[in-house]
């Protein structure tokens, strides 16, 4: 079965620290991977999209790296901000249908910045 | 730029009632999605149109059905509300291969 998983679940920061969040995945044949942001009572927004060749994108301050080979992500945040408070989730494309209906979601990890 | 516009916001349903929840993009993308999102559990997809005149079952399409009206608006109806269908749904777009863009969600309670 496909699965995606977070770790941690929650986590708690200083302003001004920087964190990482991991994504474990088994899915299989896999496309791209995608890391989003959702703010409380919002959807999701996109932070990032890698594909099997690439390893590492940044979007700003957001830095997510991808182990192809170990099925691994990291979703990196430098110099964090209270508006970074979220939850973060990791998303696998398991087939290059040309369509998001293969997609695997996380349960997402809830960050929150803190003064 | 709206991107992706979905009502109502909140509702709340008593067992047995229908209801339709209505998308609408403004980006010009071919696909539409439903999603729900439950506590401790990733986004699941109920049903998805990837092109106008064309919807597809997703992974839990029970008690939905779904109507791609035209490019822009792709709709949810739930026909007998039950309990379970207590969530959170979105409604997203995107061009095959791209992101997604996801409304602002509709939060669902059926008693």
């Amino acid at each position: 079965k496909n699965q995606v998983e977070q770790s941690p679940q929650s986590l708690i920061i200083l302003e001004g620290k920087n964190c990482t969040l991991q994504c474990n995945y088994t899915v299989s044949p896999f496309s791209n991977l995608r890391w989003y942001k959702q703010d409380t009572g919002r959807g999701p927004v996109s932070l990032t999209i890698m594909t099997f060749s690439e390893n590492t994108k940044s979007n700003g301050r957001y830095t997510a790296t991808l182990d192809a080979d170990t099925k691994q992500s990291s979703l990196h945040i430098t110099a964090s901000q209270l508006s970074d408070s979220a939850s973060y989730i990791c998303v696998v494309s398991g087939r290059n249908t040309g369509t998001a209906s293969k997609l695997t979601f996380g349960t997402g990890t809830r960050l929150q910045v803190t003064l | 730029n709206a991107g992706v516009t979905q009502t109502p916001k909140f509702q709340v349903l008593k067992t047995g009632q229908s209801m339709t929840l209505q998308c609408a993009q403004d980006m010009n993308h071919n696909s539409m999605y439903w999603y729900r999102q439950d506590p401790g559990m990733g986004l699941r997809l109920i049903y998805y149109s990837a092109s106008e005149g064309t919807t597809d079952k997703g992974e839990v399409p029970n008690g939905y059905n779904v109507s791609r009206l035209n490019k822009r608006e792709f709709s949810l109806r739930l026909e007998s509300a039950a309990p379970s269908q207590t969530s959170v749904y979105f409604c997203a777009s995107s061009n095959p291969g791209e992101k997604l863009f996801f409304g602002s969600g509709t939060q669902l309670s059926v008693l």
